[in-house]
């Protein structure tokens, strides 16, 4: 059975600190995996990332992914309150019209 | 900048109900999907569809759904008789897919609420 797991499951932090979100995954096939943001509703699209060892960065945040060892992670460095979110991690794992495969998500407080 | 819309954003319910869910996905999308979130779960993968026939659906996408593309830009998702079990944000997410790899864009939702 296809498997996305993200961890830690919730993290409180205070502003300025710097974040690793963690995700492992198990799936029959992989075609890519993709981080998302997720405050009030809907998840907003952060980074795909496809091959190991290359890193996709934008502003704050970087993610990487190991294919070998089968998980990447998310970085946030210089943490502020608007990234309070959950933060979900999902595998397109290439059947058909690549449905995701969603982890159950990180839940990030940043406090002042 | 180019979204996916969703309407309505909350649907109260009667169980037993019909209810249909819509969206609007990106004008340039070829590629269109349903997702659900029960409250303090994880997003679920319901069913994915291109060339006005469903793609892919998962185990959660029975005989009681069913989803359309009545016009050009409308998505639907219908939910013949509904259950308590039903209650759930529900996410339609459109893709481009231009080529092997491409991000899906989310929806802002639709809560169901069946009583």
């Amino acid at each position: 059975e296809d498997k996305v797991v993200q961890s830690p499951l919730s993290l409180v932090v205070h502003e300025g600190d710097t974040v690793t979100l963690n995700c492992s995954y198990e799936v029959t096939n992989f075609r890519s995996l993709l981080w998302y943001k997720q405050e009030k509703k809907a998840p907003t699209f952060l980074f795909m990332l496809t091959s190991s060892g290359i890193e996709k960065k934008s502003g704050r945040l970087s993610s990487i992914l190991d294919k070998k060892e089968l998980f990447s992670i998310l970085n946030i460095t210089a943490t502020q309150t608007g990234d309070s979110a959950i933060y979900l991690c999902a595998v397109d794992s290439g059947y058909g019209a690549n449905n995701l495969f969603f982890g159950t998500g990180t839940r990030l407080t940043v406090i002042p | 900048e180019p979204e996916v819309t969703q309407t309505p954003s909350h649907q109260v319910t009667q169980m037993g109900q019909e209810v249909i869910l819509r969206c609007v996905p990106i004008s340039n999308h070829l590629y269109f999907y349903w997702y659900r979130q029960i409250l303090g779960q994880k997003v679920e993968f319901l069913v994915s569809f291109y060339n006005n026939e469903i793609s892919e659906k998962s185990e959660i996408f029975d005989d009681q759904f069913s989803v359309e593309r009545p016009d050009g830009s409308n998505f639907t998702l219908k939910i013949r008789s509904t259950k308590l079990e039903d209650s759930a944000m529900y996410f339609c997410a459109s893709s481009e897919n231009l080529d092997y790899y491409n991000e899906q864009f989310f929806g802002p939702g639709t809560r169901l609420t069946v009583l």
